[in-house]
């Protein structure tokens, strides 16, 4: 069965960095994109960032771009999100998605349980 | 890129229905038929519930049906049931810089 497991979480101050990481199992991991989506507390689900099945090709929410950097090892079938010069409004739960559509992106079939990043001094 | 917006809200007794409305702009839920929907409850991780507008993952209760009409769409629960109090998202791609968004949210309940 599919299982997406985030670790990396933490509490860290401002302007620090953080890596996450999501280990993927139960599908060829190599022909799916692979996203990450947030929800700050008690708040709505946010999209961050998106990698395409082979990594050639990412994108970015306008909240992250140039501080966050999405990355993927095929061979280790673990995703990855470097988050730099993190603010109290990256505080959240990240959570790994899977793209439903291989070889493309669509939308989000499964989830991770989330892994929480506080930003506090 | 605002988030797509949605009541903040329905409700609705045991067998009725209720539909949840998603509306964004012709960049996004107008202009294609990348829209999906997902069912969260508290403390849990979002679920897969309507894809490609209409069409449902297998598994998923065909009382959950989707569409859309303009830059407008929907979520209806048809013969709502306890279990069916969460919140409810919708998400479309969108051809702005941010590849995704989701809406606002709404809160389902069963009265």
């Amino acid at each position: 069965q599919v299982q997406l497991v985030e670790s990396g979480g933490g509490v860290v101050q401002p302007g620090g960095s953080l890596r996450l990481s999501c280990a993927a199992s139960g599908f060829t991991f190599s022909t799916y994109g692979i996203h990450w989506v947030r929800q700050a507390p008690g708040k709505g689900l946010e999209w961050v960032a998106l990698i395409r099945y082979d990594g050639n090709n990412k994108y970015y929410a306008e909240s992250v771009k140039g501080r966050f950097t999405i990355s993927r090892d095929n061979s280790k079938n673990t995703l990855y999100l470097q988050m730099n010069s993190l603010s109290a409004d990256d505080t959240a739960l990240y959570y790994c998605a899977r793209d439903g559509y291989t070889y493309g992106d669509d939308y989000f079939d499964y989830w991770g349980q989330g892994t929480l990043v506080t930003v506090s001094s | 890129q605002s988030a797509l917006t949605q009541p903040a809200s329905v409700s609705g007794s045991p067998g009725q229905s209720t539909t949840i409305s998603c509306t964004g702009t012709s960049s996004d839920v107008g202009g294609y038929n990348y829209v999906s929907w997902y069912q969260q409850h508290p403390g849990k991780a979002p679920k897969l519930m309507i894809y490609d507008v209409s069409n449902r993952p297998s598994g998923v209760s065909n009382r959950f049906s989707g569409s859309k009409s303009g830059n407008t769409a929907s979520l209806t629960i048809s013969g709502l049931q306890a279990e069916d109090e969460a919140d409810y998202y919708c998400s479309s791609y969108t051809s702005s810089s941010t590849r995704y968004v989701f809406g606002t949210g709404t809160k389902v309940t069963v009265l």
